[in-house]
């Protein structure tokens, strides 16, 4: 059963527009959620996060919104740069547990 | 230098040899994991150690084992390697202290079982 959910798979995006990757969670119990990146014959590099008491982290061109009522986060990436295509995880975890749940990535592709 | 590093990086065996993938990190971190990557599948949790005395199971630990030999090294030993063990595996290590507690990654061992 997949706690945490990335629904697509893929997205392309248009070089200096926004990308928007969305997941969902279905336990209500986690506490933190992460976005990381990953390229092609690399591990995962952590992104940015965001507590379950905030519904919006920024930095620089990355945001993640939070909507706990939804169980749903996204990130936003604006603008979009070539260097940003990379498949994307978000990652939920319960407080206390300190592990990850992962989903299942989305590869972002951006054109230039 | 890496901070987490993975040998070997690709591997090729075939069924029923035992394999042993091996993590080393500079980080001083006292939290290692082993999860294994597949395709529509994500990221998932095999073991984990918080500390030298530590093992965990994480949601995938059958037909895996892990050895903690010091704080900067955990291995991961699959005993009889059969083919939907083929897979991409990823080392990370974490630090509690850290006022986020991120995990950072190696940089993966590419695995196939024929």
């Amino acid at each position: 059963d997949q706690q945490v959910k990335q629904n697509s798979p893929s997205l392309s995006v248009q070089e200096g527009r926004i990308s928007i990757l969305n997941c969902d969670y279905t336990n209500s119990m986690f506490d933190y959620f992460l976005w990381y990146k990953k390229y092609p014959a690399e591990g995962p590099t952590f992104l940015i996060s965001i507590s379950s008491i905030k519904d919006k982290n920024e930095d620089g061109r990355f945001t993640v919104f939070l909507n706990k009522s939804a169980k749903h986060l996204s990130l936003h990436i604006v603008p979009s740069q070539p260097g940003d295509s990379a498949v994307y995880f978000c990652a939920a975890s319960l407080e206390g547990t300190y592990k990850y749940i992962f989903g299942t990535g989305t590869r972002l592709k951006v054109l230039a | 230098d890496a901070d987490v590093t993975q040998t070997p990086r690709n591997r090729i065996t075939k069924t029923g040899k035992r394999i042993m993938l091996e993590c080393s990190q500079t980080k001083g971190h006292d939290r290692m994991y082993w999860y294994r990557q597949d395709p529509g599948l994500g990221l998932r949790l095999i073991y984990y150690s918080f500390d030298v005395k530590d093992i965990n199971k994480g949601e995938i630990s059958d037909g895996y084992s892990v050895s903690r030999q010091a704080q900067a090294k955990f291995s991961l030993s699959l005993e009889s390697a059969i083919p939907n063990q083929t897979a991409l595996y990823f080392c990370a290590t974490s630090d509690p202290a850290e006022y986020q507690e991120t995990q950072y990654f190696g940089p993966g061992t590419r695995l196939l079982v024929l």
